[in-house]
């Protein structure tokens, strides 16, 4: 079945620090890749998403490419703010098998100090 | 516009008690999810609906769990002789079409089973 493993929390970091945060799936299909953010005391927003191998997302500063050699779709951002603390949460879809749904990684509490 | 929108925000229930959550999605919207996040997990896929019909229910976890959307619009997902392993928030999302689209999600309902 499908899976999505991203990086355990919570990361801490200092403001203007250069962030990854790791994501590798496993898919049956050919899946579009997302990263969705839950800032606190808000609903899920999708941040970036990209649909084939290669294609690279991107939104506020944050940037993923979906690799299909190392089935990976790392979050990267050159220079954090305070207000990027959040939790960050990496997700496929597989339109050639498996469920409708999205699958979701655990999530990653990410927490920027001024 | 408006977005998804859940209620109640909050339900608080007993153990073996019956549940109704409903869901608003965005206007038009005709793809509907809903999913279950657990603490420290991130959201599970349950059930998508496609228009009336539930396209994929392959993530209902047992049959005390049923979803229905009658008019293709608002949905309703009802949980029969509750455990206190239902509780989690409860999350609604929406896309214009299909499974391909962006998914919009709600607020969620946070269930707590005594």
């Amino acid at each position: 079945g499908n899976s999505v493993t991203q990086m355990e929390g919570p990361v801490t970091l200092s403001e203007e620090a250069f962030l990854t945060i790791n994501c590798t799936y496993t898919a049956t299909g050919y899946p579009s890749l997302f990263w969705y953010v839950q800032y606190p005391g808000e609903g899920l927003q999708l941040l970036l998403k990209a649909t084939k191998a290669d294609d690279k997302g991107s939104n506020k500063g944050f940037e993923a490419t979906y690799r299909k050699e190392t089935t990976s779709f790392h979050l990267e951002k050159g220079s954090v703010q305070v207000s990027d603390s959040a939790v960050y949460f990496c997700a496929l879809s597989d339109q050639g098998g498996g469920a409708d749904g999205l699958t979701f990684g655990k999530g990653t509490h990410l927490i920027i100090q001024p | 516009g408006a977005g998804v929108s859940q209620t109640p925000s909050n339900k608080v229930t007993e153990k073996g008690k019956y549940v109704e959550l409903r869901c608003d999605p965005i206007s038009g919207h005709t793809a509907l999810y809903w999913y279950r996040q657990s603490l420290g997990q991130g959201p599970e896929f349950l059930i998508y609906f496609q228009g009336t019909g539930a396209a994929d229910d392959s993530g209902l976890p047992n049959d005390r769990f049923f979803a229905v959307r009658p008019e293709g619009s608002v949905s309703t997902l009802k949980i029969q002789r509750t455990e206190r392993g239902d509780s989690a928030v409860y999350l609604c999302a929406s896309s214009p079409t299909s499974i391909r689209d962006t998914q919009y999600f709600g607020p969620g309902t946070r269930l707590t089973v005594l």
